[in-house]
Parts: structure tokens; sequence; C-alpha cells
């Protein structure tokens, strides 16, 4: 039983590339979401899906892509990556038809230099 | 949306004695409130939660209470060890019947240092 499954685990960028942080979960939840975590701002929602097909922006989306074409997969897309994205990221799921516990992968560690 | 503010920012605290974390939310839909444990270097999970049809819960040394008149909510440990040594983050999500959204707002956490 794998849960919230986050690649790669680390990661160094250059200014301007793009990548995907890839997030994949393996217990049939609906809602998956996507977070950024830096020092003294906690946890900040940056996009979240309701289900496949569906996505809609949290509170800091700007220079993020996502998409949901399976109830399993929900890539997160840096399109031009800035030292500003240089964070913590982590991907979370939880049960679509009670509130409950969110369940988080082990995270990315990104820089962009 | 939600706005979550969490008090305090650092706590160090004995060991053997309590800790009390304090957030407040903005929201008067939000319904559900739980709180996260992150240890260094790991991901944050779950440790308790609580709804708003519930003044407080327990887990053994760990309790939860819920004023939604005063719109706050706190986190109780008590007894303290040092492996209770972790951020410590409260959330607020409303929960509307049917509606397609799910923004869980994040407190910015409470780093709780328990001293042997």
């Amino acid at each position: 039983n794998a849960g919230v499954t986050q690649t790669p685990k680390f990661q160094v960028l250059k200014t301007g590339q793009s990548m995907t942080l890839q997030c994949a979960q393996d217990m049939n939840h609906e809602y998956m979401s996507w977070y950024r975590q830096d020092p003294g701002m906690g946890l900040r929602l940056i996009h979240y899906s309701v289900g496949a097909g569906i996505t809609d922006q949290g509170e800091v989306p700007n220079g993020y892509n996502v998409s949901r074409s399976t109830t399993e997969d929900f890539p997160l897309r840096l399109l031009s990556a800035a030292p500003s994205q240089t964070s913590v990221y982590f991907c979370a799921s939880s049960d679509s038809q009670w509130v409950t516990e969110a369940f988080f992968g082990q995270g990315t560690r990104l820089t962009v230099v | 949306g939600e706005n979550v503010e969490q008090h305090p920012s650092t706590l160090s605290v004995q060991e053997g004695d309590s800790a009390v974390i304090k957030c407040t939310y903005s929201d008067s839909a939000s319904n559900y409130f739980p709180w996260y444990k992150q240890e260094l270097g790991k991901r944050p999970q779950l440790i308790i939660d609580i709804r708003s049809n519930v003044g407080e819960k327990k887990d053994q040394r760990i309790a939860v209470t819920l004023n939604k008149t005063a719109k706050h909510f706190s986190l109780h440990i008590t007894e303290t060890q040092p492996e209770d040594s972790a951020v410590y983050f409260c959330a607020a999500i409303p929960t509307y019947s049917g509606a397609g959204s799910y923004q869980l707002t994040f407190g910015k956490g409470t780093k709780l240092s328990v001293i042997p």
C-alpha cells in the first residue's frame, strides 16, 4: 500500500527551465492537491482537483500548471522556473465523500538557481 | 477565502509540561479543523481533527477544543515528551454540500521544542 508517491525527491533547476513534478496515489481518492512549503509560511495551496478532468487554482497558482487525466495521477508543471519557486512541494490526496484526512507524499525539494 | 492565524510560531516547554497552540479562522462556513504534525524532513501527518458539531475531542495526551462563536480552536498536548518536538499545523476547510471545492487552508505552523 504505497499511499501518495512523489517523484523526484530532490531537483535542481536553472532559471527558465521547465519540469514536471509527479504525484500518484493508489487509494482511489477523488481530491488531490499541491502545496508549497516555505519557511515561516506554512503550507500554501497551489492547485487542486476534485476529480479526473477537473482542476482549480489555489492561493499561489502563478507559474504552475496542472492536469488530471486519471484519478491516480496529478502532475505539477513548472513552466519557466524562477528562483522564487525554490521550495518544498507536497502533493496530497483525500477521500471526496467525507472531509477527512489528507495523505501527503514525501515531498520534493526544488532549488532554482 | 479562508484565513487561518496560528500562535505562537515557536514554543519551548520542559518535558512533562503541557503545550497549547491556538488558531483562529475567518470563514464561518468552515466546519472541519484538522491538526497535522511534521517532524523534521518528513511529511505532515494528521494527529487529530474536530468537526463543528463537537466542542472537544481527546486522543490520549492530545486534545482539541473548538469555539465556533469565537472562531478559534486549540491543540493541547499534556505530559509532553521529546518525541513531541515537531512543527504543528492547524487547518480549516469549509464543507459545502455537493460543491466541487476543496481548499484546505493551513496556519503558518508552530515549532514545538520539548526540552528533556
